[in-house]
């Protein structure tokens, strides 16, 4: 089955390193997606990482895929007051185009 | 720029009164989503057009339709609004073919008196 599933909450103290994790189930997903989402905002795509590839790394943010665990993580580095937001992990079983995404991790940065 | 752009970003409506949700794109993207997202949840998949093919999904309910008349507009109808209907929702757009980001807008808050 479909199901992606994402810690509910995570705080860190301004200028740590965060780290979100998320698992998912299937493995015919080619790519997977780490989106934010502000308060009362719509999805914002941060990166996403090819199915072939361990690591993506883009700035501040590193994504790490263990494919054998279906394990995704995605590291923000010197995390700021800014990055507060909800992060949703997704996968797109099948290249459908459709998204399955977690139930998304609050991040609580305190100053 | 916005790139997706949903109007209006509130709205109201009374129990069982049609609302038409609206969302636009200048991507000329293919492909357009419309999800539901209810408070503390991940987005839920209503329905997607690529071009002009409609894809329901599964258990989407008929309360709920769409509408793409050209490439760059999408409709979201709720026909007959309940208090279960009150949610934000959002708009996505992608290019179409294999694993195409979606680019989301920033949503319709819809309420329900």
């Amino acid at each position: 089955g479909e199901d992606v599933e994402q810690s509910l909450f995570l705080s860190v103290r301004e200028g740590d390193s965060s780290v979100i994790n998320c698992t998912y189930t299937d493995s015919s997903s080619t790519y997977l997606y780490w989106y934010k989402q502000e308060p009362g905002a719509g999805l914002q795509l941060l990166t996403y990482i090819f199915s072939n590839m361990d690591m993506k790394q883009d700035q501040r943010l590193t994504v790490l895929l263990n494919k054998k665990d279906k394990h995704l993580s995605l590291r923000i580095a010197d995390t700021q007051t800014g990055d507060s937001a909800i992060y949703f992990c997704a996968e797109e079983p099948g290249n459908t185009g459709k998204l399955i995404f977690g139930q998304g991790t609050t991040l609580q940065v305190k100053p | 720029d916005a790139m997706v752009i949903q109007n209006p970003r509130y709205q109201v409506t009374q129990f069982g009164k049609p609302v038409t949700l609206s969302c636009s794109q200048t991507l000329n993207h293919n492909v357009m989503y419309w999800y539901q997202q209810k408070s503390s949840q991940a987005p839920k998949l209503l329905f997607h057009y690529y071009d002009k093919d409609f894809n329901n999904e599964a258990d989407t309910p008929d309360n709920f339709q769409s509408r793409r008349p050209n490439t760059s507009f999408c409709f979201l109808d709720i026909r007959s609004p309940g208090l279960g209907d009150a949610a934000m929702y959002l708009c996505a757009t992608s290019k179409g073919g294999i694993s195409q980001p979606q680019h989301f807008g920033d949503g319709t808050r819809l309420s329900i008196l």
